[in-house]
């Protein structure tokens, strides 16, 4: 049973760039898609982006396109988040998930990983 | 502001059923099949309930089921029981987005 482990809690400064980790553990991402959504506080969830790390196709979305910028490592079975121009708005807990195609449900999430964007 | 509409609270004493709503539009819910609804509790991942509008994956209870008129999507629980006090968020593909609700909290009286 593939499980999502993400990278540890980051503190960041405004301006600056994150970038959050996502391994399949116990397996591989075969050919799901890996999606990633963010949650902050009293503001629900919203997707980001997504990639197809078989492929390396990624595509965003448009809140976030120019700022968020996803990759994949197959060999390390290992999908990426990055996002620039911190601001506090930032603050949130970002969690990647796994789908099977693009409309699919999100089935299986990693831990989250909270970033704080704070002076 | 979250792309789909979502009343902030509901609540139900255990052994009631409760209905929550997620309104969009055309160009999400009303558009496709492919509203999903997810349960979090605090501090855990979500976890997806119900997806397809309707289907529940294997191991969710049927005591929750979901279905869509128009542009709204509902998910009903039905025998409520203190373990479904959680968050309850919608989602919908949307051509190339996927979409989130902004979620309804729900209390277990």
């Amino acid at each position: 049973q593939v499980q999502l482990v993400q990278s540890g809690t980051e503190v960041k400064k405004p301006g600056s760039s994150v970038k959050v980790s996502c391994k399949a553990s116990g397996g591989t991402f075969s050919r799901h898609v890996i999606s990633w959504v963010r949650q902050t506080s009293g503001q629900g969830l919203e997707w980001m982006g997504r990639i197809i790390p078989i492929l390396g196709i990624a595509d965003y979305a448009e809140n976030f396109q120019g700022r968020v910028t996803i990759t994949a490592d197959k060999s390390a079975n290992t999908v990426s988040m990055e996002l620039s121009s911190l601001r506090s708005e930032d603050t949130a807990v970002y969690f990647c998930a796994r789908q099977d195609f693009d409309w699919s449900p999100l089935d299986c999430w990693g831990q989250g990983t909270l970033v704080t964007v704070s002076s | 502001q979250s792309a789909l509409t979502q009343p902030p609270s509901a609540s139900g004493s255990p052994g009631q059923s409760v209905t929550f709503s997620c309104t969009g539009t055309s160009s999400d819910v009303g558009g496709y099949n492919y509203v999903s609804w997810y349960q979090q509790h605090p501090g855990k991942a979500p976890k997806v309930m119900i997806y397809e509008v309707s289907k529940r994956p294997s191991g969710v209870p049927d005591r929750f089921s979901g279905s869509k008129s128009g542009n709204t999507a509902s998910l009903t629980v039905s025998g409520l029981q203190a373990e479904d006090e959680a968050d309850y968020y919608c989602s919908s593909y949307a051509g190339s987005n996927v979409v989130f609700g902004g979620g309804t909290k729900l209390t277990v009286l």
